[in-house]
């Protein structure tokens, strides 16, 4: 099983949609918790970082269930500019582990 | 906000020759960076961390002997592919944070890599 796990993709979607990506993660000793945009031959950028009590920065929330160890970010009225691989990312022992990634592809 | 550069962004070069890339951060120390390969359509995978003043850790399969590290300051890291093969041929990314560990790290513009 690999440490984490994110939806397959590609996802597909109109501008306006709203579009959810899960990611589930294996160790429970995880302690940090993230997600990342990475563009086509580009590297990772910081979206947000995720919290328990869950968090929202504009269109983009993100949630965080410790005890089924797993990890969504929702963005809402999606726009052409949203489309990249979104990576789901833990910390653990002072390391990144990251998720295979999901692709969004926003159409007009 | 926290930079960190890489250079150089690309490299093509014959099989056999030994490549160094350098990792930067412009405004804050690290005392620990991160090197790590992505090939096309995976992702990022974490070769080794690289600790100033000290052997960096790698991971387990990845050579230490065909990827040196060395951190020689507080903002800067190298890592050098010794006799590189088309098969080292991948998107080398480093990172690095100012603040602790487990914290968001700041990542290098990536060094694209080809082996003819």
């Amino acid at each position: 099983r690999k440490e984490v796990e994110q939806d397959p993709g590609p996802f597909n979607v109109p501008e306006g949609a709203t579009v959810a990506f899960n990611c589930t993660y294996s160790n429970s000793a995880s302690q940090s918790f993230f997600w990342y945009r990475q563009d086509c031959r580009k590297e990772p950028k910081l979206l947000m970082s995720v919290y328990s009590s869950g968090n929202e920065d504009g269109r983009f929330t993100a949630q965080l269930n410790r005890a089924s160890q797993y990890i969504s970010l929702l963005i809402r009225d999606s726009k052409l500019s949203d489309s990249a691989t979104y990576l789901c990312v833990v910390g653990q022992g002072g390391k990144l582990i990251f998720g295979q990634g999901t692709e969004l592809s926003v159409k007009p | 906000g926290a930079v960190v550069s890489q250079h150089p962004s690309w490299v093509i070069c014959k099989s056999g020759t030994s490549v160094k890339i350098e990792c930067r951060s412009l405004d804050f120390q690290a005392t620990t960076m991160f090197w790590y390969r992505q090939f096309p359509k995976q992702s990022l995978m974490l070769m080794a961390t690289s600790n100033e003043g000290s052997k960096a850790t790698y991971e387990q399969g990845v050579e230490k002997d065909k990827f040196l590290i060395n951190h020689a300051s507080l903002t800067l890291s190298t890592l050098t592919v010794t006799s590189a093969h088309p098969e080292d041929s991948s998107f080398y990314i480093c990172s690095a944070s100012p603040g602790r560990i487990n914290q968001p790290q700041h990542f290098g513009d990536g060094t694209r890599l080809s082996i003819l």
